[in-house]
Order: structure tokens, then sequence, then C-alpha cells
């Protein structure tokens, strides 16, 4: 099956300081989200990206589906920020009807005060 | 818009008794997925339904597991008997694909916190 390889795994930040995350994926891909998960476990969705650019608020994320990776911009972090980050694909050639997502195992952020 | 929701939100049960866990997806969304998330780990797809089907429980371990989702809406997933390496947050996620149609993004429920002792 695909593999989701996400970097860094771990990442403490200053409140104010800017970070890239990175999602690499092992095969071509129909969708690509991106998530935080909040201490309470609730996964929220940051981006829909399967190709291209978005941004939102102090978020963008950009995806070159040709290159295999996707990157997740957060700017001037805040405490608040602080989870696990999770890119997730469902993969191009997935047969019939079964649009399952892969996740990744996720970059824990820390954002200190 | 209400999103999908999941009960209960907390279960404490012993190993070998039984456990139920409830989804209501979003109004509308065809798709539904259950999964489980082990500690330090991402999400594990469980099983899939596209309406009231199953599309995938290719992971779903059978000999404990169960899952339906009558008319096509509300789904429940069952554990029955529960092992300790069942101690897992069981997550129901929804989207709007139908077969190739429609876009694939799928939004999360709370989840359901399992701890088997």
């Amino acid at each position: 099956g695909i593999q989701v390889e996400q970097s860094p795994p771990d990442l403490i930040l200053q409140e104010g300081a800017n970070s890239t995350l990175r999602c690499n994926f092992s095969d071509s891909v129909n969708n690509l989200q991106w998530f935080h998960q909040n201490p309470w476990g609730q996964l929220i969705n940051l981006f829909y990206i399967p190709s291209g650019t978005k941004q939102n608020g102090r978020l963008s994320a950009t995806t070159v589906a040709t290159e295999r990776y996707s990157l997740l911009y957060i700017s001037s972090s805040q405490t608040t920020d602080s989870g696990v980050y999770f890119c997730a694909v469902e993969p191009s050639d997935s047969g019939g009807s079964n649009y399952k997502l892969t996740f990744g195992k996720g970059t824990l952020l820390t954002v200190n005060p | 818009e209400a999103g999908v929701a999941q009960s209960p939100r907390y279960k404490i049960i012993e190993k070998r008794q039984s456990v139920a866990f409830w989804c209501n997806p979003i109004s509308g969304h065809a798709t539904l997925y259950w999964y489980q998330q082990i500690l330090g780990q991402g999400p594990k797809l469980l099983i899939q339904f596209q309406n009231n089907g199953v599309v995938d429980d290719s992971q779903l371990p059978k000999d404990r597991f169960s899952a339906e989702r009558l008319k096509g809406v509300d789904s429940t997933l069952k554990i029955q008997p529960a092992k300790l390496e069942d101690s897992a947050v069981y997550l129901c996620a929804s989207s709007l694909r139908t077969g190739r149609m429609g876009q694939g993004e799928q939004y999360f429920g709370p989840g359901t916190r399992l701890t088997v002792t």
C-alpha cells in the first residue's frame, strides 16, 4: 500500500516562530488532507489539498503532486497550535469505490509561551 | 451545519466484556468510516460504508468486531469480547463521496476513548 512519511516527528517552538511540516507519499493520490489533532483528540480539518496551494489565516499548504510531497506552513505560531499534525492521503489507484485515507505518523508540535 | 456526532465519549470496560459505539454522520454524507487510533499512531481504517453497504472491511477483526449502518445514516460499531489491545480511540468520519462522484474530504467526529482493563 501507499506509504506516508511525515517530518519532523517532533517540533518545539517559541510563540511567534514559523514552522514547516513535510509529508512525503510513495504513490499518486486523489486526495490529501492535513489535520490538527487537539489535546482532546479531535481531528480538525485544516486543508483538503490534492494539489496546489491554499491559505487559511496563519496556515498555508502546498502539495506538489508530481513530486509526491506536501508542506504545511504555520506562521506566527501560538500556544493553541500545539498538538499533532497529520497528513493523510487517498491513493489514485484505489479499486472500485474504496476511498480510504492512509495516515502518516504525525508531527507533534509544542509551542511554548 | 452539524458535524459528525459520536457517543459515548469515554468508556472503560473489563476484558471479555462487550461495548458499542454510535455515530451519526453529517447530513447528506453517503460514505461513513470507522477508524481505530492507538496511542502514538495515526488513525487506521476499520470499515467503510457507502450508504448502507460495506465497501471495505479488510482491516476489521471480524472475530470480535462488527459494524452496521442501517438505513444508510447512523452506524454502530461493536466489540465482543474486548481485549486489552482494543484500548484506543475509535473515530467516525463521513464524506460526500459516492462512488467516484463528489469530493472525498473526510470530516471526523470527536471520537470515543475506550480503555479495556
